[in-house]
């Protein structure tokens, strides 16, 4: 059980265009999903919460308007990089939680490439 | 500033050695769990601490958990090739209802 996947594994895009990370909690019913950054080599850094049916918590340093985050259901966020440039380019980690913040379940990642 | 901070960043070995890796605050957290992760993947949970001085063993993996919650250790006996990977501990910070990752620890064994 506790199954998180994302979709799509991997991505390539234009710069200036926009794109779409769906993260999904397949057998349980996600209040909570946190959205992650991580650059190659490095550690997992903490872009934003998500409770379902309110808007995200954003971590300092984080464009809002540029990263958007939308958890229209238990089972469903997505992440939109709008406007998507070279230094966007980045491996994006969701997880999904149903309680205790430390009961995350992480999905495999979506790898994104701004050319 | 980072809060958790790990060492070694990078440790490489032969198989049948055995390590340490160390996780190091200033802050206090509420529970401090251990993942690892492979290229491409995401973090794999291997455990959760939540006591101060608490130990947990999984095979050839041992956690301890400081007395003070600001720190923590994870032990690897007999090291094999298949312990390979990046381990990043995470604590909680239940005041800001998220959890913080570490520097990180890349481990190589090698046959």
């Amino acid at each position: 059980g506790a199954v998180v996947s994302q979709h799509p594994s991997w991505v390539i895009c234009k710069s200036g265009t926009s794109v779409k990370i769906e993260c999904r909690s397949l057998d349980f019913q996600a209040t909570t999903m946190f959205w992650y950054r991580q650059f190659p080599k490095q550690s997992l850094m903490l872009m934003a919460t998500s409770n379902e049916g309110s808007k995200a918590t954003y971590e300092q340093g984080v464009e809002k308007d540029k990263f958007l985050i939308n958890h229209a259901s238990l089972t469903l966020s997505t992440l939109t990089v709008t406007s998507a440039h070279p230094e966007d380019s980045s491996f994006y980690i969701c997880s999904a939680s149903a309680g205790a913040i430390y009961e995350q379940y992480f999905g495999p990642g979506t790898r994104l490439t701004v050319t | 500033t980072q809060l958790l901070e790990q060492s070694p960043q990078f440790l490489s070995i032969q198989e049948g050695e055995n390590l340490t890796v160390y996780c190091n605050s200033s802050s206090v957290f509420s529970s401090l769990q251990w993942y690892r992760q492979e290229p491409g993947e995401g973090p794999v949970l291997l455990v959760t601490v939540v006591t101060g001085g608490e130990v947990k063993k999984l095979k050839r993996l041992t956690f301890q958990f400081g007395d003070a919650r600001k720190d923590s250790s994870l032990h690897i006996t007999a090291a094999q090739p298949g312990d390979t990977g990046l381990y990043l501990c995470a604590g909680e910070l239940t005041r800001f209802q998220k959890l913080v990752f570490g520097t990180g620890t890349r481990l190589l064994v090698s046959p």
